[in-house]
């Protein structure tokens, strides 16, 4: 089993539009959870991180955790074509860092 | 200039070469780490380092070696380049366990 389990998409969402991003992770004892945006050839960047049980809220950008269903999930409201990126989830582990394969979104216009 | 340097950002090499890959940080975390990215794959970690007299091995760490110079650098080496080595290699840091891990801007390897 992969430690961090992303949904392979690709998706492609229509401009103005919600983009759902999931994530299931397999060592209930993680701690902290992150998504990262990462445009081609590029480094990954933070985009959101959330440690608690819920929704946490960035601009357009929702985080949730549910940690009893080992589940986390990214919400881009008003997809804008510069969201094009692929998205990955991180979850911090004892002493690593570990990511999820990534799902490629693109926005179309 | 960025926080995590990486150098070279682009190399090829042939196979058997040895290759050195190098980074360098000036955020002051202590922890560093060296992910390599396939496509598909995500990324997936070679090596990390919580000081410079703790180096362990990550997931796949065969083929790879590693030095931490300093607490600002950190090296990978490959003795012994192979093709299944092409790949994008990344240099990251953090501060603790639990924050966010900060990139370098990445190294493309080719080895032909």
């Amino acid at each position: 089993q992969k430690e961090v389990e992303q949904n392979s998409g690709p998706l492609s969402v229509p401009e103005g539009a919600i983009a759902s991003l999931n994530c299931t992770y397999s060592d209930r004892g993680s701690q902290s959870f992150f998504w990262y945006r990462q445009y081609s050839g590029k480094s990954p960047e933070l985009i959101m991180f959330i440690y608690s049980n819920g929704d946490k809220e960035d601009g357009r950008f929702t985080a949730q955790l549910n940690k009893a269903s080992q589940y986390v999930s990214l919400l881009i409201r008003d997809s804008q074509p510069s969201d094009s990126a692929t998205y990955l989830c991180a979850v911090w582990n004892d002493y690593k860092l570990s990511f999820g394969a990534g799902t490629t979104v693109t926005v179309r216009a | 200039d960025a926080d995590v340097t990486q150098t070279p950002r682009n190399r090829i090499t042939k196979t058997g070469k040895r290759i050195m890959l190098e980074c360098s940080q000036t955020k002051g975390h202590d922890r560093m780490y060296w992910y390599r990215q396939d496509p598909g794959l995500g990324l997936r970690l070679i090596y990390y380092s919580f000081d410079v007299k703790d180096i362990n091995k990550g997931e796949i760490s065969d083929g790879y070696s590693v030095s931490r110079q300093a607490q600002a650098k950190f090296s990978l080496s490959l003795e012994s380049a192979i093709p299944n080595q092409t790949a994008l290699y990344f240099c990251a840091t953090s501060d603790s366990h639990r924050t966010e891990a900060f990139f370098g801007q990445g190294t493309r390897l080719t080895v032909v």
